[in-house]
């Protein structure tokens, strides 16, 4: 039972464009939603992250957007850079249970 | 040291061998959390410690699995008489207990492989 979706397995952007890296989750007790960036042999690294009481958060070129009603969430990234080419993990977590339920991920590559 | 350290990188273990995956967690962080991540998969949880307090274990998946946090810093996760399935990437990661907008701090992982 998957409960957290990212259902593009990979996505390519150029260069300056927009980059929009969407997730899905079903359990609705999940209040706390982060993603994470992993390069090739390195672990994930934590980017961006949005409670439930609020609707966007950004972080200079990043943007996360949490619908609750529609239960999903995406990564905006603007404008896309080469560094940005990595896999994406959507993860979340509902209060008083510290571990993440992750998605399977999504490979962004830039293109130059 | 800077960031959480996991030994060794990788590992070849022939199946039923025992092994022992090590993970420095960064220095003064209270959780420590064990995640397995198979190919083409995300990270999928194992087991937490609170100092070393194991708080939750319901991830392991079965009672081959074995971790521990005796001095609430270093951890080592066991798993005994390998099987094929077990082979995946170990991810360790540390907190120092939530608080404001941060996930945790994972290491690089290691890869174990059953032959």
């Amino acid at each position: 039972d998957q409960q957290v979706k990212q259902n593009s397995p990979s996505l390519s952007v150029q260069e300056g464009r927009i980059s929009i890296l969407n997730c899905d989750y079903t359990n609705s007790m999940f209040d706390y939603f982060l993603w994470y960036k992993k390069y090739p042999a390195e672990g994930p690294t934590f980017l961006i992250s949005i409670s439930s009481i609020k609707d966007k958060n950004e972080d200079g070129r990043f943007t996360v957007f949490l619908n609750k009603s529609a239960k999903h969430l995406s990564l905006h990234i603007v404008p896309s850079q080469p560094g940005d080419s990595a896999v994406y993990f959507c993860a979340a977590e509902h209060f008083g249970n510290e571990k993440l339920t992750f998605g399977t991920g999504t490979r962004l590559t830039i293109i130059p | 040291g800077a960031g959480v350290s996991q030994s060794p990188r990788y590992k070849v273990a022939k199946r039923g061998q025992d092994v022992a995956l090590r993970c420095d967690p960064i220095s003064g962080h209270v959780s420590l959390f064990w995640y397995q991540q198979a190919l083409g998969q995300g990270p999928e949880f194992l087991t937490y410690f609170q100092n070393e307090a194991q708080l939750d274990k319901s991830g392991l998946p079965s009672d081959r699995f074995f971790a521990e946090r005796p001095e609430g810093s270093v951890s080592t996760l066991k798993i005994q008489r390998t099987q094929q399935e077990d082979s995946a990437v170990y991810l360790c990661a540390s907190s120092p207990n939530r608080d404001g907008d941060y996930g945790y701090t994972f290491g690089s992982g290691t890869r174990l492989t059953v032959v």
